[in-house]
């Protein structure tokens, strides 16, 4: 019954591979998210679907791609991982409809570590 | 990118003491949300904010929306080791596109 739900929980993976994370959510929520989490906690927006459409892309290497096949689901893609895309990576969603005032559901993170 | 301060970074306390952080702005902000992340786990909201002088309780924990709109508060009655965490303050400003977030609060609670 997880409302948000990302998968894998933990990715080590060498520097220039590629790879993706998923994320789910069953709330019917219209707005997904993607946030970037450093070491010192700083949640950074990365970007915003509303119904399958990219609202906001906030000046992010091209190499991540997200794809959102239908509002339940975005992923992530990264191409070409360098070490400073180490980092914990969260997908949230809400209700809001292209805006960000609504309260946002967090899934657990994907710990992403770059060797 | 646009931050909040957020005071203050940590906090070490005993346990059953009352915690009080904030949250400023430098400019005007519409709404203020209040989340806590346990080590491990996504953020979770505690308290949503939507108009100026709000207070809103939520068990021991009580927020405020700033009068002049550029501050929030949390408070933490009677803490219990399971307070333990980072708190965050987030908000929305001018058409409400982002959400800003604050640096954190790393509260430890002492048994």
């Amino acid at each position: 019954d997880t409302a948000v739900s990302q998968t894998p929980k933990y990715l080590v993976t060498q520097m220039g591979n590629d790879k993706s994370i998923k994320c789910e959510q069953n709330l019917g929520h219209d707005t997904m998210y993607w946030y970037k989490q450093d070491s010192k906690k700083f949640l950074k927006i990365m970007f915003s679907y509303n119904n399958k459409e990219l609202i906001i892309n906030e000046t992010v290497p091209n190499r991540f791609s997200p794809k959102s096949p239908d509002k339940a689901h975005l992923n992530l893609h990264i191409n070409s991982l360098e070490l400073g895309d180490s980092a914990v990576y969260f997908c949230a969603s809400s209700p809001s409809k292209g805006t960000a005032n609504q309260p946002q559901h967090f899934g657990d993170g994907t710990r992403l570590s770059i060797l | 990118g646009q931050q909040l301060n957020q005071s203050p970074q940590s906090m070490f306390i005993q346990e059953g003491e009352d915690v009080s952080m904030n949250c400023t702005s430098s400019s005007i902000f519409n709404t203020w949300l209040w989340y806590k992340q346990d080590p491990g786990e996504g953020p979770v909201l505690l308290i949503a904010l939507y108009k100026a002088g709000e207070l809103t309780s939520n068990g021991r924990l009580t927020a405020q929306f700033g009068i002049t709109r550029k501050d929030s508060f949390l408070n933490i009655s009677a803490s219990i080791p399971s307070d333990v965490g980072i708190y965050f303050c987030a908000g929305t400003a001018g058409n409400n596109r982002k959400l800003i977030w604050g640096l954190g609060t790393s509260l430890a609670v002492n048994p």
